[in-house]
């Protein structure tokens, strides 16, 4: 049992360019959910997926779209990178919306220069 | 979204118990009280949730007062290894009407030998 996997670990982009974040999760989770987390701060959601073929905005959507085509990936895409979306990115899944015990990958770190 | 007030940092030594107390005064009837523990260059990880008086499993307590506007994780025994940053949450889920989990910035424990 992997759990929360993503792909990659590292990437540095340049200002413009775009990039697709793969999460997978094996656990046949409902639930899906993309973060960002910048330096000294806290987890801020970006999108949310509550199932197969369903997205929804987070706290700062903007400048990044999402697909959930299959239950257990969920993908992030920048379409055109800026610096500052530079982070380190979570993806994590949770069987239900109830309570918030969500499981989180190990993080995919990018730069933008 | 209830917003959740914790301590910066703390520091301790290896064999004390810890306590971390967060303040909610705005937690809502369907709230739940969540703690998550993150290591560095690592996602976050559940430790316990809770809804009212106490709750234990093998890792740590949750005390909950009966008016709920604050919460108390207990880490017994703290060992180098529990050297986290430790973060609150309150809320219902994605099914609260902001939509979003606020981690905020969380408390660094630093344990020391």
């Amino acid at each position: 049992n992997a759990g929360v996997t993503q792909t990659p670990k590292f990437r540095v982009l340049k200002t413009g360019q775009s990039m697709t974040l793969l999460c997978a999760q094996d656990m046949n989770h409902e639930y899906m959910y993309w973060y960002r987390q910048d330096p000294g701060m806290g987890l801020r959601l970006i999108h949310y997926s509550v199932g197969e073929g369903t997205t929804a905005k987070g706290e700062v959507p903007d400048g990044y779209n999402v697909s959930r085509l299959k239950k257990q990936n969920f993908l992030l895409g920048l379409e055109s990178a800026a610096p500052s979306q530079t982070s380190v990115y979570f993806c994590a899944s949770s069987y239900s919306l109830q309570g918030n015990e969500q499981f989180f990958g190990p993080g995919t770190r990018l730069t933008v220069l | 979204l209830a917003k959740t007030t914790q301590p910066i940092s703390m520091d301790s030594y290896e064999g004390q118990e810890v306590n971390i107390t967060c303040s909610h005064n705005n937690i809502a009837t369907n709230d739940y009280i969540t703690w998550y523990q993150q290591f560095p260059s690592q996602g976050p990880r559940f430790i316990i949730q809770g809804y009212k008086t106490k709750v234990t499993n093998e890792v740590a307590s949750l005390f909950i007062p009966a008016d709920r506007k604050s919460s108390t994780l207990s880490l017994p025994r703290v060992s180098l290894s529990d050297t986290a940053v430790y973060y609150c949450l309150v809320g219902e889920g994605l099914e609260s009407n902001t939509g979003k989990l606020i981690f905020g910035q969380g408390t660094t424990l630093q344990v020391k030998p």
